[in-house]
């Protein structure tokens, strides 16, 4: 089954700590990995997916083929990353539809 | 350059009443999809339309009907509302290339 894990709720951290948020995902093919990031009261938005390789924000995210894995990072959070994060996949040949894990609420205190 | 629009924003409903919740954009994009947000849950996919006049089943589609009559709208209906479907409501859209899906703000539904 497809499904997408992210075991934390709630992550707290204080300023310029560093940050991970888990995802792991279970599909058999290779799906494609997206992050999603919502702020309070705004709609979502794509922070980054995997076939980019990109940072965005300061944060990166790195496909583990092997542990099935897209942990979310960045070395140094800021007080405006707080938000809620959900990690998503796309199966192959779904016509895009998403598939998201239950979201991470990240708190970033001062 | 709107997006993707929904209306209305927020409702109140009570049980058994219909309801159809509208989700518009503007990008001519082919796809179009309905979430629902739950706390813990995540989004879950309701419905979802590849083109227009096609439809098809998301993950949790029991108690909605949804239609695609217009290429920019993709309609979700209640037609007898539940309590369970109190929930947060989001549209999407993508096109046929290699992006990912626009979001709209979200309808915020609750039924008593």
């Amino acid at each position: 089954a497809q499904r997408v894990t992210q075991p934390e709720k709630l992550l707290s951290v204080f300023k310029g700590a560093p940050v991970e948020l888990k995802c792991n995902y279970s599909y058999s093919g290779s799906p494609e990995l997206f992050w999603y990031v919502q702020y309070s009261r705004q709609r979502l938005q794509l922070l980054l997916r995997h076939i980019s390789r990109e940072s965005i924000k300061g944060f990166t995210a790195d496909l583990n083929k092997g542990e099935t894995s897209f942990h979310l990072k960045k070395p140094f959070a800021q007080e405006e990353d707080s938000a809620m994060y959900y990690c998503a996949l796309t199966p192959t040949g779904g016509y895009n539809k998403l598939i998201f894990g239950a979201g991470t609420r990240l708190a970033v205190h001062p | 350059n709107a997006g993707v629009t929904q209306t209305p924003k927020f409702r109140v409903l009570k049980t058994g009443q219909s309801m159809t919740l509208l989700c518009a954009q503007d990008m001519n994009h082919e796809y179009m999809y309905w979430y629902r947000q739950d706390p813990g849950m995540g989004l879950r996919l309701i419905h979802y339309s590849v083109g227009e006049g096609t439809t098809a089943k998301g993950e949790v589609p029991d108690g909605y009907n949804v239609s695609r009559l217009k290429k920019q709208n993709f309609l979700l209906g209640l037609e007898s509302a539940a309590p369970s479907q109190t929930s947060v409501y989001f549209c999407a859209s993508r096109d046929r290339s290699n992006q990912p899906q626009h979001f709209g703000d979200g309808t915020r539904l609750s039924i008593l």
